[in-house]
């Protein structure tokens, strides 16, 4: 089965500080990474996925994120956090090459993002 | 549609009631998802249709819950005789492709059972 670990519930940083925000994760075979802001009273927001390639990938608003295969985790994170950012976080996976054509991402269950200003 | 719709945006529900939540996820989009947030947490699979089939509905709290797509388009999430435990926000999604896609959402459906 799969699963992920989002281990903060909140993480609060000053605005135009670095910001990470932590996942880890575990899946059968090669996983599929997904990251999902979700602002108050609306839907989850795509940020960026991994699927092969290059360990760190670029996504919307500044965010990127860093594969670590050995440690099973796939961080969050943005150089200069801004007041805008402050959102709940999502983190999911799936595996990349599903069995039975099973593709359905598991959730962590969130991390709360506060940029002070 | 530019995107992943949902209706209703809220519904409040008498216990025992049924209701029925509407899906129209992007347009040619194969895969569909539901999910259940509650307050504070991160989303719940329900289940899971691949064009008008469901090809996973393991998620699916109990036989309260009924989910369908027959067209391989818009989907119902019904829910019947609706209990207290039931309120949430129902989300769904819909993704293009069956392999390297991510999914969109809907803005969800909040509901509350008095």
């Amino acid at each position: 089965a799969q699963s992920v670990a989002q281990p903060e519930d909140q993480v609060n940083v000053a605005e135009g500080n670095p910001l990470t925000v932590k996942c880890t994760y575990s899946v059968s075979g090669n996983p599929y990474l997904f990251w999902y802001v979700q602002y108050p009273n609306r839907g989850l927001q795509f940020l960026l996925k991994y699927i092969t390639g290059d360990n760190l990938v670029k996504g919307s608003y500044g965010f990127e994120a860093e594969f670590n295969k050995s440690q099973t985790s796939f961080h969050l994170k943005k150089p200069s956090a801004l007041v805008s950012d402050s959102a709940l976080y999502f983190c999911a996976v799936r595996p990349l090459f599903a069995s039975g054509g099973s593709y359905i991402p598991t959730f962590g269950r969130g991390t709360s993002l506060i940029v002070h200003p | 549609g530019a995107g992943v719709s949902q209706s209703p945006r809220y519904k409040v529900a008498k216990r025992g009631q049924d209701v029925a939540l509407r899906c129209d996820p992007i347009s040619g989009h194969v895969s569909l998802f539901w999910y259940q947030q509650a307050l504070g947490q991160g989303p719940e699979f329900l289940t899971y249709f691949q064009n008008e089939a469901q090809l996973d509905k393991s998620g699916l709290p109990s036989d309260r819950f009924f989910a369908e797509r027959p067209e391989g388009s818009v989907s119902t999430l019904k829910i019947q005789r609706t209990q207290q435990e039931d309120s949430a926000v129902y989300l769904c999604a819909s993704s293009g492709g069956l392999r390297d896609t991510e999914a969109f959402f809907g803005q969800g459906t909040r509901l509350t059972v008095v």
